[in-house]
């Protein structure tokens, strides 16, 4: 089974300081990782994803991913929040032992306060 | 346009009425899913599809629910005698690999009354 949990409902930063969104998964076999997000009234955009190599993931709008085996954590960063990264960020897993399914996290809201 | 797109993007419809709801995916992909995002509950995974059939039907939620794929393209969601429960974002994703991450629709807000 897989699973993703998301710690945080809402995660609050100033503009121009670090952020960092939680998310940490179980699965069986090894992960395939994504980070999706979600503006205001829009549909959900790709973000960055980890399926194998590089333990640091790089992706759109400067946001990069850390994957950490050993506390089976996938938290999503920018060194230097943007007011317009306020939005609803998810994470999702997906078992490369299990179903073709990916499993969202229920979703962190992101406030970047000028 | 190169995206997935839904209709109609909003439903409102009466308690007990039937209800069909369309995604067309991108053109060339062969994996589509459907999920539901409701308010402060993330998203719930309904039916996935690889080409036209559907080997994973677990998430939807009653036998009121059915979809189908045509032509390897083409998806619609039916929910039958639609109950108040049933309002929230129903959101469609399509993607080339099953593997890979998902292009995701506008998707359609069902408000049941």
């Amino acid at each position: 089974a897989q699973s993703v949990a998301q710690p945080e409902d809402q995660v609050n930063v100033a503009e121009g300081n670090p952020l960092t969104v939680k998310c940490t998964y179980s699965v069986s076999g090894n992960p395939y990782l994504f980070w999706y997000v979600q503006y205001p009234n829009r549909g959900l955009q790709f973000l960055l994803k980890y399926i194998t190599g590089d333990n640091l993931v790089k992706g759109s709008y400067g946001f990069e991913a850390e994957f950490n085996k050993s506390q089976t954590s996938f938290h999503l960063k920018k060194p230097s929040a943007l007011v317009s990264d306020s939005a609803l960020y998810f994470c999702a897993v997906r078992d490369d032992e299990g179903s073709y399914i990916p499993t969202f996290g229920r979703g962190t809201s992101l406030i970047v306060h000028p | 346009g190169a995206g997935v797109s839904q209709s109609p993007s909003n439903k409102v419809t009466e308690k007990g009425k039937d209800v069909e709801l369309r995604c067309d995916p991108i053109s060339g992909h062969t994996a589509l899913y459907w999920y539901r995002q409701s308010l402060g509950q993330g998203l719930e995974f309904l039916i996935y599809f690889q080409g036209n059939s559907a080997p994973d039907k677990s998430g939807l939620p009653s036998d009121r629910f059915s979809a189908e794929r045509t032509g390897g393209s083409v998806s619609t969601l039916t929910i039958q005698r639609t109950q108040q429960e049933d309002s929230a974002v129903y959101l469609c994703a399509s993607s080339f690999g099953t593997g890979d991450f998902l292009f995701f629709g506008p998707g359609t807000r069902l408000t049941v009354l």
